[in-house]
């Protein structure tokens, strides 16, 4: 079974650049998660989808990042314009929904570093 | 609010040592809990899980017990290989599919 699928693994940019992040979840995981990780520091959500709806989006800063999910499958993740302290690995994750079905599995994540 | 608290690290050990790395949470009610383990260059995988107090997570080696009375939920295995050192992430899931992370324990293995 393929894992979660992520692109590009690394990217360099300069601030006030836009920068765009791709991925493929596992197929059939209906739940799919865009997690941040600092240097050193454990993931943190950005934002939940259900299908295609978001349905936690609390810690994305809506300022500058964007993020879709059509048709339910693949999901992109944007950030317009970006700054120095974006510079992170940007996580994916999928999950089948259900109560007893909790286990997230993640992607190999994309390292941005914003210069 | 829901949060996770990890040893700090780094760690480090000696091939065939016994590990151990402390988690404890705070969290209302009853979460499940998880280990990931993150190797260099690679996306962060499930080591094993428990979903309620006194059940035991185990994979690769590796155990943990879920204690609800002292909320802990420390790693332990019995004999450390080079091949296990990386990145371990204690993580518990409170309703509504989120994750929260502890911050992360980097342990090496010299042989």
């Amino acid at each position: 079974e393929a894992g979660v699928v992520q692109s590009p693994r690394y990217k360099i940019i300069e601030k006030k650049q836009p920068v765009a992040f791709w991925c493929n979840p596992i197929s059939g995981h209906n739940t799919l998660y865009w997690y941040l990780q600092n240097l050193g520091q454990g993931p943190e959500l950005l934002i939940r989808y259900e299908n295609e709806e978001a349905v936690d989006d609390s810690q994305l800063p809506k300022d500058r990042f964007s993020a879709e999910r059509l048709k339910g499958v693949d999901s992109t993740l944007k950030i317009q314009p970006a700054e120095l302290g974006d510079s992170a690995v940007y996580l994916c994750a999928s999950s089948l929904e259900g109560p007893s079905t909790d286990t997230q599995y993640f992607g190999p994540g994309t390292r941005l570093t914003v210069l | 609010g829901n949060s996770v608290t990890q040893m700090e690290g780094p760690v480090t050990l000696s091939e065939e040592a016994f590990l151990t790395i402390n988690c404890t949470y705070t969290a209302t009610g009853y979460p499940s809990l998880f280990w990931y383990v993150q190797y260099p260059g690679e996306g962060l995988q499930l080591l094993l899980k428990a979903t309620k107090a006194d059940d035991k997570g185990s994979n690769k080696g590796f155990e943990a017990t879920y204690r609800k009375e002292t909320t802990s939920f420390h790693l332990e295995k019995g004999s450390v290989q080079v091949s296990d050192s990386a990145v371990y992430f204690c993580a518990l899931n409170r309703g509504a599919q989120k994750l929260v992370f502890g911050q992360g324990t980097r342990l090496t293995i010299n042989p």
